[in-house]
């Protein structure tokens, strides 16, 4: 199976910036996946990166490097509502994802 | 929108029970998908299926078999239940990607069954 390697816990400020990141197995890769999850919430899609590079959806933005099997998702301008966990998943054949095991995010006033 | 509808929110069943967990997606997408979610363990595939009666094993299928007979619908059965299958169980669907690198593809989720085998 894939492993994906993600942080567990950050704690930030409410405006200030968080970077979590992800590295994955290469072997049938065809992208990366992140999702939100709100406490007692369902995963909600964030974004998908298929090639190298920056995509940006409003305050959050996510990163790719395939060379490095790693990518990153940047969450800016913390809000309290931000307070949720995040995964990130590998996609593979048949549109199937691997999920990370998730990093928490903490928002304070 | 699309919605992913799970059936129950919660059960409570016991050991050596047939459950029967149920989800319906009304936006025709082609795959559909059975996670668990546990503390410190993330998501977890049991199975997926990419078309009426195909189905396919994930990571975790021990204990568990699907049934897709209609595109909208796919059912986790857990043949008889154990006290380890006490679990949040995840449905999610998503449009066909045939495999190719492009698009995003992303799951639509459902609200998820709380489940708890005593």
């Amino acid at each position: 199976g894939q492993s994906l390697e993600q942080p567990s816990e950050v704690t930030a400020v409410e405006g200030a910036i968080v970077q979590i990141n992800c590295t994955y197995q290469t072997s049938g890769f065809y992208g990366l996946s992140w999702y939100q999850q709100h406490d007692g919430g369902a995963p909600t899609f964030l974004s998908y990166n298929a090639l190298d590079g920056l995509e940006e959806t409003g305050r959050f933005s996510s990163f790719l490097s395939r060379s490095d099997s790693y990518g990153y998702l940047l969450l800016q301008e913390l809000q309290m509502k931000d307070s949720a966990s995040y995964f990130c998943a590998r996609r593979g054949g048949n549109n199937r994802l691997a999920f990370g095991k998730g990093n928490q995010v903490v928002v304070i006033p | 929108d699309v919605k992913v509808t799970q059936s129950s929110r919660y059960l409570v069943k016991r050991t050596g029970e047939k459950v029967f967990l149920e989800c319906v997606q009304d936006m025709d997408h082609e795959n559909m998908f059975w996670y668990r979610q546990d503390p410190g363990l993330g998501l977890r595939l049991i199975y997926f299926s990419y078309d009426v009666k195909m189905k396919e094993k994930g990571d975790i299928p021990e204990g568990y078999s699907v049934s897709r007979e209609k595109k909208e619908r796919f059912s986790l059965i857990l043949e008889s239940a154990s006290t380890n299958q006490t679990s949040m169980y995840l449905c999610a669907s998503s449009l066909y990607s045939g495999g190719g690198a492009g698009g995003n593809y992303g799951y639509t989720f459902g609200s998820g069954t709380r489940l708890t085998v005593v």
